[in-house]
């Protein structure tokens, strides 16, 4: 199985503060991905990596950054945490295999913005 | 806009039973489809991945279907147990470089 891992596990921070989450993962795939995960929502993409440096935005990017200085570590960064993101947010990495595009997710890191 | 849909939300059924999940995709050019079990409080394990030129994929009492022309794909459970309650996922790779998910359905298994 790829190893792929999140930290911290669980994070409460105060509104204003800024937070970052990392993702790590020990193999070289190419693409990684941030997604948060609602009650009445399901998960929803916030901001995906295809490389060093390269990211694009998903559909709920507003209030977030992201950051991929080594093919490993992916960032999620709250510029100023507000209630509104407090959520359960996921890590994921695609596996690409002779064009089969499977998908594996770390164990989640909740975040509770008081 | 590419949307998936799991219904229903949520499903009891008695231990034993064999069981349908279902899942419906609005676009029929998908690449994949991929589905996930997730315990309460834990991250997505992934259970079966069919790609777009494949009808069904089988592990162990657990079989994936995909009509892509129809727009749908069913995850069958033969043989139900208290360990299969969980929240079940449909993802769909549209090949616009992320996974799209339906909001899931949670099935409980009634020792």
């Amino acid at each position: 199985d790829a190893g792929i891992t999140q930290s911290p596990r669980h994070k409460v921070t105060e509104t204003g503060t800024p937070v970052t989450l990392r993702c790590h993962q020990t193999e070289n795939h190419r693409y990684m991905y941030w997604y948060r995960q609602d009650p009445g929502h399901g998960l929803r993409l916030i901001h995906y990596s295809y490389g060093v440096k390269d990211t694009d935005k998903g559909e709920v990017s507003d209030g977030y950054s992201v950051s991929r200085s080594k093919t490993e570590d992916f960032l999620l960064t709250l510029e100023s945490a507000t209630s509104s993101q407090t959520s359960v947010y996921f890590c994921a990495i695609r596996i690409d295999s002779n064009s089969n595009y499977g998908y594996t997710f770390g164990s989640g890191t909740r975040l509770t913005v008081v | 806009k590419q949307e998936v849909t799991q219904i229903p939300a949520a499903l009891s059924v008695p231990e034993g039973e064999n069981l349908v999940l279902n899942c419906s995709f609005t676009d029929s050019a998908i690449y994949n489809l991929q589905w996930f079990r997730q315990d309460p409080g834990k991250g997505l394990t992934s259970l079966l991945l069919i790609q777009s030129s494949q009808r069904e994929q089988t592990s162990g009492r657990l079989n994936a279907s995909l009509d892509k022309s129809s727009g749908r794909s069913t995850l069958y459970i033969a043989a139900s147990q208290p360990g299969d309650s969980a929240t079940y996922l449909c993802a769909v790779y549209f090949g616009n470089e992320k996974l799209t998910f339906g909001t899931g359905t949670r099935l409980t298994i009634i020792p």
